[in-house]
C-alpha cells in the first residue's frame, strides 16, 4: 500500500517563504508530484520530481530525497493568491499506474 | 482546447436513484481516472483506465461503475445513490510531461453531488 503524510494546515505571512513537507511510504516509488487547489476549484499541477534534488519553477520549488522518502514544496515571496490547498502525490511504478494523493495542506497567507 | 470537461457541475439525488457523471477530454490522453474529494480526506481514487476498453478499481470503487469505450470519454455511474456518496467528484486525464509516462494530471472542474 501507499501512504503520504503532510501537515494539515500552515499559516504564513505575505512576502515570506513557506515549506510544505511530504513523507511517503510506498511499495515502490516513481516520482513525487505537487498540486495546488483553490477553494471551489480543481487541482492543478505544480511540479514533479523523479530524481533527488531541487526543481525550480518561478516562485515555487520542489525537493525530493528518495533515500529519506521525503519531499517538500517551497513557496517564496508569498502572495495572498497562494492561499490554497497543496497536495503531494506519488506513483509506485512507471507507466499506467494510479496517482495516489496525500490529504493536503491548507496554506493561509496573511497580511 | 477544452481540456477535461465534466457534466453536470451540480447534482442532487435522492437515495436509491442512479445517475451518470460525464467526463470527456480532448487531449488524446490514454490514462483517465475518477477521484472523490471529501473534507479532510484528500483525493481518493475510485476507478481508472489506461486506455479504451481497459478499466480497473481504485481505493474506493464500491457503488460505482465505469466503462471506457473511446479514448475521449470516461463516464462514472452511480448504481444506487447513498448519502455516503455525497462528495465532490473529479475526473482527470494524464500524460508524461517529462518524457515519461503519466506524470501530469489534468482535472475537470468537478461535480458536486448531494444525495438526500
Amino acid at each position: 500500500g501507499q501512504s503520504l503524510e503532510q501537515p494539515s494546515e500552515v499559516t504564513a505571512v505575505e512576502g515570506a517563504i513557506v515549506q510544505i513537507n511530504c513523507t511517503y511510504q510506498t511499495s515502490g516509488f516513481y516520482g513525487l508530484s505537487w498540486y495546488q487547489q483553490h477553494d471551489g476549484g480543481a487541482p492543478t499541477f505544480l511540479s514533479y520530481n523523479a530524481l533527488d534534488g531541487l526543481e525550480e519553477t518561478g516562485r515555487f520549488s520542489s525537493f525530493l530525497s528518495r533515500s529519506d522518502s521525503y519531499g517538500y514544496l517551497l513557496l517564496q515571496e508569498l502572495q495572498m493568491k497562494d492561499s490554497a490547498s497543496y497536495f503531494c502525490a506519488v506513483r509506485d511504478r512507471k507507466g499506467n499506474t494510479p496517482l495516489v494523493f496525500g490529504k493536503g495542506t491548507r496554506l493561509s497567507v496573511i497580511a | 482546447n477544452a481540456g477535461v470537461t465534466q457534466t453536470p457541475k451540480f447534482q442532487v439525488l435522492k437515495t436509491g436513484q442512479s445517475m451518470t457523471l460525464q467526463c470527456a477530454q480532448d487531449m488524446n490522453h490514454e490514462y483517465m481516472s475518477w477521484y472523490r474529494q471529501d473534507p479532510g480526506m484528500g483525493l481518493r481514487l475510485i476507478h481508472y483506465s489506461v486506455g479504451a476498453g481497459i478499466t480497473d478499481q481504485g481505493e474506493v470503487p464500491n457503488g460505482y461503475n465505469v466503462s471506457r469505450s473511446t479514448t475521449e470519454d470516461f463516464p462514472l455511474r452511480l448504481l444506487s445513490a447513498a448519502p455516503s456518496q455525497t462528495s465532490v467528484y473529479f475526473c482527470a486525464s494524464s500524460y508524461g510531461r517529462y518524457g515519461d509516462d503519466y506524470t501530469e494530471a489534468f482535472f475537470g472542474q468537478g461535480t458536486r453531488l448531494t444525495v438526500v
